[in-house]
C-alpha cells in the first residue's frame, strides 16, 4: 500500500533562517505531488504542485520554493524565512487525475 | 471569483443523531467534489469522492449528495458517535488539468456530544 511521510513534525526557526521540508511517497510511481499551507482555523492553500520530476507549478507568489529531485520526493524550501511563513504545511499525493489526494501528517512551522 | 463556503464553523449534535454538513460553491464548475476529515494536528483524511454526474454516494454511515444546479453538496453522518468529532473539509477539483488541483473550504468543526 501507499504511504506518505513528512518530516520534521514540528520546527521552530528564527526569522531569516533557511528552510527545508521533505516529503516522500512510497508504494506508487509518478504521483502528482502537492504542498499546502493551512493557517489556524482556515482551509488549505495550495502552494505548489508537481506532475513529474523537475516539473513545479507555483500557485501563489511567496517566499518559498519547491523542488522534485526524484520521482517520489518533494521538497519545500526557503532561503530566508519571514514571520508570515508560520503555519501548518501539508504534503499530498495522488496517482492520477481522477483520484483523491492523500495527505501526510504535516509540519508545524513556527517562526520566532 | 471562485468561492467555497461550509456552513457554520462549528456544529454540535447529540450522539445518535444525524449530522448534516453543507458545502456551497460559486463561480465554479467542478469535475468532482471530495470530503475529508481532519483531526487536530493531523493531515486531512480522505472520506468520499463524488463526481459531477453522480447524485449520491454512500460509505458505511456516511452519505454525500452533489447538486450541480444548486451548487451544493451535503455530507451526512448517521448514528453519530463522539469519535466522529473532528473538522470536516470539502474540496472541489477543477474540470481540467492533469493535476486537478483542489480548492478547499475552511471546514466545519463537528462535536458529537455523549
Amino acid at each position: 500500500s501507499q504511504t506518505i511521510h513528512q518530516w520534521p513534525a514540528t520546527l521552530v526557526q528564527p526569522v531569516g533562517s533557511p528552510l527545508s521540508l521533505e516529503c516522500t511517497v512510497e508504494g506508487t510511481s509518478n504521483p502528482n505531488l502537492y504542498w499546502y499551507r493551512q493557517a489556524a482555523g482556515r482551509g488549505l492553500q495550495l502552494l505548489f504542485y508537481s506532475v513529474g520530476i523537475g516539473q513545479i507549478s507555483s500557485e501563489v507568489p511567496q517566499n518559498l520554493s519547491a523542488s522534485r529531485p526524484q520521482d517520489r520526493q518533494f521538497i519545500l524550501s526557503s532561503k530566508k524565512l519571514l514571520l508570515s511563513d508560520s503555519g501548518f504545511y501539508l504534503c499530498a499525493w495522488k496517482s492520477d487525475s481522477n483520484q483523491p489526494q492523500h495527505f501526510g501528517d504535516g509540519t508545524r512551522l513556527s517562526i520566532l | 471569483s471562485q468561492k467555497i463556503e461550509q456552513n457554520s464553523e462549528a456544529l454540535n449534535i447529540q450522539e445518535g443523531k444525524t449530522a448534516t454538513l453543507t458545502c456551497n460553491y460559486t463561480n465554479y464548475s467542478p469535475a468532482y467534489l471530495q470530503w475529508y476529515r481532519q483531526d487536530p494536528g493531523r493531515g486531512p483524511v480522505f472520506l468520499l469522492l463524488i463526481r459531477e454526474n453522480e447524485k449520491e454516494k454512500r460509505k458505511e454511515r456516511l452519505k454525500v449528495t452533489f447538486d450541480t444546479t444548486l451548487k451544493q453538496s451535503l455530507f451526512h453522518i448517521t448514528a453519530s458517535q463522539p469519535a466522529d468529532s473532528a473538522t470536516y473539509l470539502c474540496a472541489l477539483a477543477g474540470a481540467s488539468g492533469s493535476a486537478r488541483q483542489l480548492t478547499f473550504g475552511s471546514g466545519t468543526q463537528l462535536t458529537v456530544l455523549p
